[in-house]
């Protein structure tokens, strides 16, 4: 059965880098695409991106300029790198298998942005 | 790009069935039939419940279906039970090779 963890710090001060890293256990990276979403505290779901397992990446065009996802086949790990962060961006973050449709899921990780 | 329009709320008794509906335009669900709905229970992981509009994953009780007609999906709850009870997204490709959720809607079993 396929796992997914995301690891990452808990809080993020106005104006830095957000970074999350998520592993897969279980499974190999190839072929899947690999996702990040996010929901905000008490709101709905929103895609942010994935990265397909020979490098391909396709972000929500609303973040695209401050997102960046990246691969690391040989730890079966994926990583999401959010700039420029403000208070907008707290959100619990979720790692998944999938572009579209998502069968597989962390278990999530909230990241707050605060001073 | 805005989120596709569910109802906040449908609630049903149990054995009942309820459908909620996931309102989209030509540019998202009208476009493509990659629609798909999750599941998700207080302070946990969303669960896949559809993928491309009807289809039902490996271990997904068949009281759960999905349609599409034009510009709108739906997800269907037959026999209502009281595990049920949740938070309902729809999502779906568009034109802008994005991919967008619904606003979500909670389910009440009476």
């Amino acid at each position: 059965q396929v796992q997914l963890q995301e690891s990452g710090p808990g809080l993020v001060k106005p104006s830095e880098t957000l970074s999350l890293t998520c592993t897969v256990s279980g499974g190999s990276i190839s072929p899947f695409h690999w996702s990040w979403l996010r929901q905000p505290p008490g709101e709905g779901l929103e895609w942010i991106g994935y990265i397909h397992f020979s490098g391909n990446t396709n972000y929500n065009p609303s973040l695209k300029s401050r997102v960046t996802i990246s691969l690391d086949t040989p730890k079966n790990q994926f990583s999401l790198t959010l700039n420029s962060v403000t208070a907008a961006d707290t959100a619990v973050y979720y790692c998944a298998r999938g572009a579209g449709w998502y069968g597989f899921w962390g278990q999530g990780t909230l990241v707050t942005v605060s001073s | 790009q805005s989120a596709l329009t569910q109802p906040a709320s449908v609630s049903g008794s149990p054995g009942q069935s309820i459908t909620i509906s996931c309102a989209g335009t030509s540019s998202d669900i009208g476009a493509y039939n990659y629609v798909s709905w999750y599941q998700q229970h207080p302070g946990k992981a969303p669960k896949l419940m559809i993928y491309d509009v009807s289809n039902r994953p490996s271990g997904v009780s068949n009281r759960f279906s999905g349609s599409k007609s034009g510009n709108s999906a739906s997800l269907t709850i037959s026999g209502l039970q009281a595990e049920d009870e949740a938070h309902y997204y729809c999502n779906s490709y568009s034109t802008t090779n994005s991919y967008v959720f619904g606003t979500g809607t909670q389910v009440t079993v009476l």
